[in-house]
């Protein structure tokens, strides 16, 4: 069972919105750790999507954004693309393990 | 550009020990921390430690505690995983990362993967 939770998968057709769920507790999330958002292409390395909760690297598409509230947060997905379908990955820091954690991860379905 | 360049495929017997190294290039090595993760065969991300390039110091997942040891050698820009007593629940790709895991900045560069089977 991972620390922070996200629905296994999720789906959408072309240019439809789609959000994804990361939902942890008062020692991560909740005590005010950053989270971050990864996908990860097939047989590829994670690339990293949002940092800090709702902040986008250089290079990714503002069709993607993230949020955070209490012990939740979410990234959402406008304009979904066929190349948008992966897995993605929630992660933050857990003060009660002192160790990074990740979610289980989403997959993504592009309909 | 950035990157981080990780060693090969490795294939180990069960309760052998494997080292894999992840490279830098493209920015100073000391300013971030090095994360390693780990991904077994259909399987999501697992988070298995972190080491400051500054100071040596590490922070290791509770489950991998005793068995992994996280090195770098600033002299080349390197940073190593070693992990011990290996199982076949231990095959699976390992990736390096600059970052840790509770800094602002997430892990923004990954190594490209090295596969490590245990059979």
């Amino acid at each position: 069972q991972s620390v922070l939770t996200q629905p296994p998968s999720v789906s959408g057709a072309p240019g439809q919105r789609v959000t994804i769920s990361c939902t942890g507790s008062s020692s991560n999330i909740g005590a005010g750790f950053d989270v971050h958002w990864y996908q990860q292409l097939p047989g590829t390395a994670p690339k990293l999507l949002i940092y800090g909760s709702t902040n986008r690297p250089s290079g990714v598409p503002d069709r993607f954004s993230g949020s955070k509230s209490g012990t939740s947060a979410s990234l959402a997905i406008t304009g979904l693309q066929a190349e948008d379908e992966a897995d993605y990955y929630c992660q933050s820091y857990d003060s009660s393990l002192s160790e990074g954690v990740f979610g289980g991860g989403t997959k993504l379905t592009v309909l | 550009q950035v990157q981080l360049v990780q060693s090969g495929t490795e294939v180990k017997k069960p309760g052998a020990s494997v080292k894999v190294s992840c490279k830098a290039s493209g920015y100073t090595f000391s300013i971030d921390n090095i994360s390693w993760v780990r991904q077994a065969p259909g399987r999501g991300l697992e988070w298995m430690g972190w080491i400051s390039t500054s100071n040596g110091n590490t922070n290791y997942a509770q489950k991998f505690q005793g068995r992994v040891t996280l090195t770098t050698d600033t002299s080349t820009g390197t940073a190593y995983m070693e992990l011990g007593s290996l199982t076949s629940d231990d095959t699976a790709i390992y990736y390096c990362a600059r970052g840790g895991a509770s800094n602002f900045f997430g892990m923004g560069v990954w190594g490209q993967g090295t596969t490590v089977t245990v059979s």
